[in-house]
């Protein structure tokens, strides 16, 4: 089966720029994560989907972060204004409903803000 | 809620070494308990899981993992490295009936010829 797809690779941007991810799980995968990793430490949850509606979005930080997910398929998530600290990878991940069969990771977008 | 520890930061061993990556985790119960790994630039791929039953799971590329519910772990082995081997590796834990999965820190493993 074809794995989480997600783009850009890589995104320099100065601050207070905006960016945006995308992200396409796997085929038939109802729930949908954007982690942000920072170097050095393990992935944060940013914000947990099912279908098309948010389930978790406690850790997004909502003054510059959103994210959507309409038609309950790809995934958008838009950072606007970028801050320094805002460099990272971010991650999406998809799995079938309930995450016990464990979770399909895309490979990530690099974010640098300079 | 519940946590995970991976105390060793980096780890190095020789190719054909074996090697034991430590995961503690802090939960009332037993949680669902997975081993990720993520090579440079690549995103995470699950090497193994454990929800119940046999304590010793076993995974994709060689590895193992050994849940002991007496000392709240669940270590990574394999019996004998390979370069390739190199990459992050992270534990991470599930309550049951959550979605949500809790990452640990990451253990780096470098991997000398």
């Amino acid at each position: 089966e074809a794995g989480v797809a997600q783009s850009p690779r890589y995104k320099i941007i100065e601050k207070r720029q905006s960016v945006a991810f995308w992200c396409n799980p796997i085929s038939g995968h109802a729930t949908l994560y954007w982690y942000q990793q920072i170097l050095g430490q393990g992935p944060k949850l940013l914000i947990q989907f099912q279908n098309n509606g948010v389930v978790d979005d406690s850790q997004l930080p909502k003054d510059r972060f959103s994210a959507e997910r309409l038609k309950g398929v790809d995934s958008t998530l838009k950072i606007q204004p970028a801050k320094l600290e805002d460099s990272a990878v971010y991650l999406c991940a998809s799995s079938p409903e309930g995450g016990e069969g464990g979770y399909t990771f895309g490979s990530g977008t690099r974010l640098t803000v300079v | 809620a519940q946590s995970v520890t991976q105390p060793d930061i980096h780890i190095t061993v020789s190719e054909g070494a074996s090697l034991e990556l430590r995961c503690n985790y802090s939960y009332g119960a037993t949680p669902y308990l997975f081993w990720y790994v993520q090579s440079p630039g690549q995103g995470l791929q699950l090497l193994l899981k454990y929800f119940s039953g046999d304590t010793l799971v076993q995974g994709i590329k060689g590895f193992e993992a050994e849940f002991k519910r007496s000392q709240s772990s669940f270590n990574l082995r394999k019996p004998s490295v390979h370069w390739s081997d190199a990459a992050e590796y992270f534990c991470a834990v599930l309550a049951p009936g959550s979605y949500i999965p809790t990452f640990g820190r990451g253990t780096s493993l470098i991997v000398h010829p």
